[in-house]
């Protein structure tokens, strides 16, 4: 069985900060896809990442950035400088390929100005 | 290129009812799934649909059904409906093209039920 772990239920920090949002997963699969997705109150989740069990390359997409490490079976995701527009829930998940998607319980992010 | 949609965006129903919600999946893809959201927590799966059959199924009661046409569009069909069902139902669409590397599924914008 499937298991993500997002240990933090509410994060609140005032703009400019950084912020970083644990993901802890579970599998017995050796390839896995690990994604992270943003649901803003609207309700939509919007894709940020995909990462593969076989690069553990960390990855920055602006002030983004995720740390992948199989060692410790994490996942987690930083904000650099957060903005008001990244408060939102965040959601880790996973999934072992054409299989279902298991997420987390998701992180809401609260930046103040 | 459009998106996942989702049709109705929102729906009130009582108890015991039946309803169906609606799904068409982004351009380009043939696989979709149903998600049910409670307030407050991850998404959970229900049930995948690929070439008009359901391939995978979630921990979710015969009361959830669906369906799948050819032109890949989904439903989702809830019968009896109980207070506990009241939630945010996403439906996801990917390609499950053979040899495809991208295992991504795109989210639509939900259906938000209410069950009173």
């Amino acid at each position: 069985a499937q298991k993500v772990t997002q240990a933090q239920t509410e994060i609140s920090v005032v703009e400019k900060e950084d912020v970083t949002l644990d993901c802890v997963y579970e599998t017995r699969d050796t390839t896995y896809y690990l994604f992270w997705y943003k649901q803003p109150p609207s309700g939509e989740l919007v894709f940020l990442i995909r990462r593969n069990s076989f690069d553990e390359q960390n990855e920055i997409s602006g002030r983004y950035s995720w740390n992948f490490q199989k060692s410790t079976s994490s996942f987690n995701f930083t904000i650099t400088a957060s903005q008001v527009v990244d408060s939102a829930v965040y959601f880790c998940a996973l999934t072992a390929g054409y299989s279902t998607l298991t997420f987390g319980k998701g992180t809401m992010l609260l930046v103040s100005p | 290129d459009a998106g996942v949609t989702q049709s109705p965006t929102h729906l009130i129903k009582t108890r015991g009812q039946q309803v169906t919600l609606r799904c068409s999946p982004k351009s380009g893809h043939d696989t979709v799934s149903w998600y049910q959201q409670a307030l407050g927590q991850g998404p959970q799966f229900i049930f995948q649909y690929y070439e008009e059959e359901e391939r995978q199924r979630g921990n979710f009661p015969d009361r959830f059904s669906g369906h799948q046409f050819p032109n890949y569009s989904s439903e989702l069909n809830v019968n009896a409906l109980l207070l506990g069902d009241s939630a945010l139902y996403l439906c996801a669409s990917s390609l499950r093209r053979t040899g495809s590397s991208s295992y991504e599924q795109y989210f639509g914008p939900g259906t938000r039920l209410t069950v009173t």
